[in-house]
């Protein structure tokens, strides 16, 4: 019920493509689903974030895809650079009571090609 | 807004050895996290404080782990007779309010040998 999971757990795109990482979650009661992006030896950094009132949320090159009632989400990175290889975390929080504790998918780690 | 810091950032103990690690919130911030993250994994939560209570413990926090928070503000993590699957990446996060952006700091990476 806590849990997240997270596709693929490796990937690979050229220099101008769109890479799509995957998220699905069991808890209905989830209400917060960010994703965040780490590089080797530094903290998450938070990237974007969408409630599930809404089907879908752009920043920039990122796009964040909900779908509620298969209980599934996803980040797309559009024109993606090589500045973008690092490891991308999808996360879930919410429910009644609940402190706001982010459960995290296990990783995908992206390589852009140049 | 100078960011969540943490120190030290790395640390290597022999196993049977205490441990402390400290976390310094962003300033405004009353919400404080400690996850842990192993090499491959997402971080996986530990604690939470509100201000200074603690609020919620995780099952990963054995007897062994104690997490202090004094007046609300900087966050302590101690971790007694460390053993070699204690190696991890210790995350501090903080944030203002309920689903407000989650801050996170560098890290302390912990070695036992």
């Amino acid at each position: 019920q806590q849990q997240v999971k997270q596709s693929p757990q490796s990937l690979i795109v050229q220099k101008g493509g769109i890479s799509i990482i995957n998220c699905a979650y069991e808890n209905t009661a989830f209400d917060y689903f960010p994703w965040y992006q780490q590089f080797p030896g530094k903290g998450p950094a938070l990237l974007i974030a969408i409630r599930p009132d809404v089907s879908e949320k752009k920043e920039g090159r990122f796009t964040i895809s909900f779908n509620k009632s298969a209980k599934q989400f996803s980040l797309h990175i559009m024109d993606s650079q090589p500045g973008d290889s690092a490891t991308y975390f999808c996360a879930a929080s919410g429910g009644s009571g609940n402190t706001g504790k982010l459960i995290f998918g296990q990783g995908t780690t992206l390589q852009v090609k140049p | 807004d100078t960011g969540v810091s943490q120190n030290p950032r790395h640390k290597i103990t022999k196993r049977g050895q205490n441990v402390t690690f400290r976390c310094d919130p962003i300033s405004e911030h009353n919400r404080l996290y400690w996850y842990r993250q192993t090499l491959g994994q997402g971080p996986e939560f530990l604690t939470y404080f509100q201000n200074e209570a603690q609020l919620e413990k995780s099952r990963l926090l054995s007897d062994r782990f104690s997490a202090e928070r004094p007046k609300g503000s900087f966050s302590t993590l101690e971790i007694q007779r460390t053993e070699q699957g204690d190696s991890a990446m210790y995350l501090c996060a903080s944030r203002d309010s309920y689903n407000s952006p989650l801050h996170f700091g560098n890290g302390t990476r912990l070695t036992v040998t």
